[in-house]
């Protein structure tokens, strides 16, 4: 199972918008609503930030926003601060013999 | 509180053995699947098994399969990680989060695994 394809790295200021994208197939992200993404600052464990596609799990700063369109899921964060520099992780449940596929990780810079 | 806490790993030699263990605690552990992620050292991270609630459904990464065997004691809340035949591109942190619905979460601190002579 090929890993959903995500930049090697995105950034910007505080205060601007950021988008990361995750493109995967009809077999993962184009076919189900069960994408998730997670926030992993360094040497810390990651942590969910978003579940079916754009759902906020309690606590997640709404800063936070994920969408779909066809086979590519994206996250948004508006309102950069210093503290969401991070690497960020989309995940997909996929119909392949293997239910599950990652992202290679986006490395978000905040400038 | 919900947790989960990895353990078992270390130094391990090409072809050796591990066992990874992960105790959960602060929810019922028996009525989710579990799993077990793997990131080695700086590189992202990649699924490597799951198991249901009752064992009866389990899955491994192509990269693991005949190698590594998933298992859980639901009376001992713990999930185990067998791993045989180790190799060097098995050195990773390796974490146990939970899926709930169709999501990971939580995720444990993970437990560092070095295969090396």
């Amino acid at each position: 199972q090929s890993a959903l394809t995500q930049p090697a790295s995105v950034s910007g200021s505080p205060g601007q918008s950021i988008t990361i994208s995750c493109t995967g197939t009809s077999s993962d992200v184009g076919g189900y609503n069960y994408v998730s993404w997670y926030q992993q600052h360094t040497g810390k464990a990651p942590k969910l930030m978003i579940y079916e596609v754009s759902n906020r799990p309690s606590g997640v700063s709404n800063r936070f926003s994920g969408s779909k369109s066809g086979n590519t899921a994206s996250l948004t964060i508006s309102g950069l601060q210093a503290e969401d520099e991070a690497d960020y992780y989309c995940s997909s449940y996929t119909s392949s013999s293997t239910p599950w596929v990652f992202g290679g990780g986006t490395k978000l810079t905040v400038l | 509180e919900v947790q989960l806490v990895e353990s078992g790993g270390g130094l391990v030699k090409p072809g050796g053995s591990l066992r990874l263990s992960c105790a959960a605690s602060g929810f019922t552990f028996s009525s989710y699947s579990m799993n077990w992620v793997r990131q080695a050292p700086g590189k992202g991270l990649e699924w490597v098994s799951s198991i249901s609630s009752s064992s009866s459904y389990i899955y491994y990464a192509d990269s693991v399969k005949g190698r590594f065997t998933i298992s859980r004691d639901n009376a001992k809340n713990s999930l185990y990680l067998q791993m045989n035949s180790l190799r060097a591109e098995d050195t990773a942190v390796y974490y146990c989060p939970c899926t709930i619905g169709n999501w990971f979460d939580p995720w444990g601190q993970g437990t560092l695994v070095t295969v090396s002579s």
